[in-house]
C-alpha cells in the first residue's frame, strides 16, 4: 500500500524548534520529489517547501525561508522538515505529499503544529 | 509566481444537481492543472490531473476541462459525499500553488 505517515508535530513555544518526519512506503521514494503543504485552522492549503528526488534542489515559500529546512534520507525512505524560529502564524496541520504525474496523488494524514506560550 | 483564483468561494447546490466550479490562473499553465477534494479532518484527495484526467478510483461524475488560464470542475449529479472543499493547483511552474478553495455546500 502506498503510504505517507507524518510525525513530530506538537506544542512548541514561539521562537522554538520542531522537526517533522514523513515516512514513505509502497513506492520508490528515491524517484520522486517530495513536498510539504500546510493548512492553518479554517484556512486553505499553503505550499511550504519541496525537495528534488536526490535532495540536490530545494524550494521554500517566502513565509518560511531562512527558518525551515527540508531534507530527505532516501536510505530510510523519510522526508524531514526542520522548523525554527516558530511563530504563531506557523500553527497548522502539516502534510507531506508526492506524486508521479506532477500533481499530488499521495498525501499523508497530516501532523498538527501548535505554536503557543 | 502564478496566482490561482477560484470562484465562487461558496457554492450551494441541491443533491442530484450539477455543480460547476471555476479556477483561473494568472498566466498560462497549459494543461498542468489538478483538482483536489478535502473533507473536514482529512487530507486532500486528488480528483483530476492534467486538467481533465480522473485520478484512480474517482467516479465518472467528476470531470475537468480547460487549458491555458481557465479551468472548470464539473460534478454532474451531486451525491451527499461530494459536499466538501475543492482546490485547484497548477504544477506547470514553480511553485505549484493552490487556489483559495471553493466550499460546496448543500442547498
Amino acid at each position: 500500500e502506498v503510504q505517507l505517515v507524518e510525525s513530530g508535530g506538537g506544542l512548541v513555544q514561539p521562537g522554538g524548534s520542531l522537526r517533522l518526519s514523513c515516512a514513505a512506503s509502497g513506492f520508490t521514494f528515491s524517484s520522486y520529489a517530495m513536498h510539504w503543504v500546510r493548512q492553518a485552522p479554517g484556512k486553505g492549503l499553503e505550499y511550504v517547501s519541496a525537495i528534488s528526488s536526490n535532495g540536490g534542489s530545494t524550494y521554500y515559500a517566502n513565509s518560511v525561508k531562512g527558518r525551515f529546512t527540508i531534507s530527505r534520507d532516501n536510505s530510510k525512505n523519510t522526508l524531514y522538515l526542520q522548523m525554527g524560529s516558530l511563530r504563531a502564524e506557523d500553527m497548522a496541520v502539516y502534510y507531506c505529499a508526492s506524486g508521479t504525474t506532477g500533481a499530488f496523488d499521495i498525501w499523508g494524514q497530516g501532523t498538527m503544529v501548535t505554536v503557543s506560550s | 509566481e502564478i496566482v490561482m483564483t477560484q470562484s465562487p468561494a461558496t457554492l450551494s447546490v441541491s443533491p442530484g444537481e450539477r455543480a460547476t466550479l471555476s479556477c483561473r490562473a494568472s498566466q498560462s499553465v497549459s494543461s498542468n492543472l489538478a483538482w483536489y477534494q478535502q473533507k473536514p479532518g482529512q487530507a486532500p484527495r486528488l480528483l483530476i490531473y492534467g486538467a481533465s484526467t480522473r485520478a484512480t478510483g474517482i467516479p465518472a461524475r467528476f470531470s475537468g476541462s480547460g487549458s491555458g488560464t481557465e479551468f472548470t470542475l464539473t460534478i454532474s449529479s451531486l451525491q451527499s459525499e461530494d459536499f466538501a472543499v475543492y482546490y485547484c493547483q497548477q504544477y506547470n511552474n514553480w511553485p505549484p500553488l493552490f487556489g483559495q478553495g471553493t466550499k460546496l455546500e448543500i442547498k
